[in-house]
């Protein structure tokens, strides 16, 4: 059963500094990883999309490898704003139950 | 576009009341599905469909039902409302099937209480 972690739940730090966020898989057999954004009482927004044979992927500030071997996964944050404040989330394809298995997230709070 | 939409946003049911939650994409897309987030618990599916007229149960299907007549839409219904179903509700939509690695769009969710 695909288990997906996130680690730290939450974590505050000033604005400008960059940073990672950590997600671990425990079945290495994935077809993808997805990041995910999550703003206070709305919807999920898609950040970015890693294929299974793919390193990393580049989107703006943000940047995500995936390390299938070792399962897991970062997001790294350039330059953070006010505005990256949000909850975060990693998700991975469950193929046999046709879903997705999230991670608990990790809260970030940008200081000004 | 305008991706997945989700009506209404909010919701207050009375225990047995039934109602149904919409979910629409404009992205001719073929996979779609439900999943509800519960503090402490994450996101769970409760049901899925990979096309039109195919529907399968996710794991908590219990309490919903769910039809696919179209490929846009895929409406979530609630038989006899209880307590336990309070939640946020959000749609999804790819593509295709989870196997062919399309990404994932989510709606911005039904915010359902039950009292």
């Amino acid at each position: 059963k695909q288990e997906v972690t996130q680690i730290p739940a939450a974590l505050s730090v000033p604005e400008g500094e960059n940073l990672v966020l950590n997600c671990s898989f425990t079945d290495s057999a994935i077809y993808n990883l997805q990041w995910f954004r999550q703003d206070p009482g709305k919807g999920l927004t898609s950040l970015l999309l890693i294929q299974s044979s793919q390193r990393e992927q580049t989107s703006g500030r943000l940047n995500a490898s995936l390390d299938k071997s070792s399962g897991r996964s970062t997001l790294y944050i350039a330059a953070s704003q006010p505005g990256d404040s949000a909850t975060y989330l990693c998700a991975v394809p469950d193929q046999g139950a046709q879903k997705l298995v999230f991670g608990q997230g990790t809260r970030l709070t940008i200081n000004p | 576009n305008a991706g997945v939409t989700q009506t209404p946003k909010f919701q207050v049911l009375k225990t047995g009341q039934s109602m149904t939650l919409q979910c629409a994409q404009d992205m001719n897309h073929e996979y779609m599905s439900w999943y509800r987030q519960d503090p402490g618990m994450g996101l769970r599916l409760i049901h899925y469909s990979v096309g039109a007229g195919i529907t399968d149960q996710g794991e908590v299907p219990n309490g919903y039902n769910v039809s696919r007549s179209t490929t846009e839409d895929f409406p979530l219904r609630l038989l006899s409302a209880a307590p336990s179903q309070t939640s946020v509700y959000f749609c999804a939509s790819s593509y295709s099937g989870l196997a062919g690695g399309h990404e994932q769009y989510f709606g911005p969710g039904t915010r359902l209480t039950v009292t």
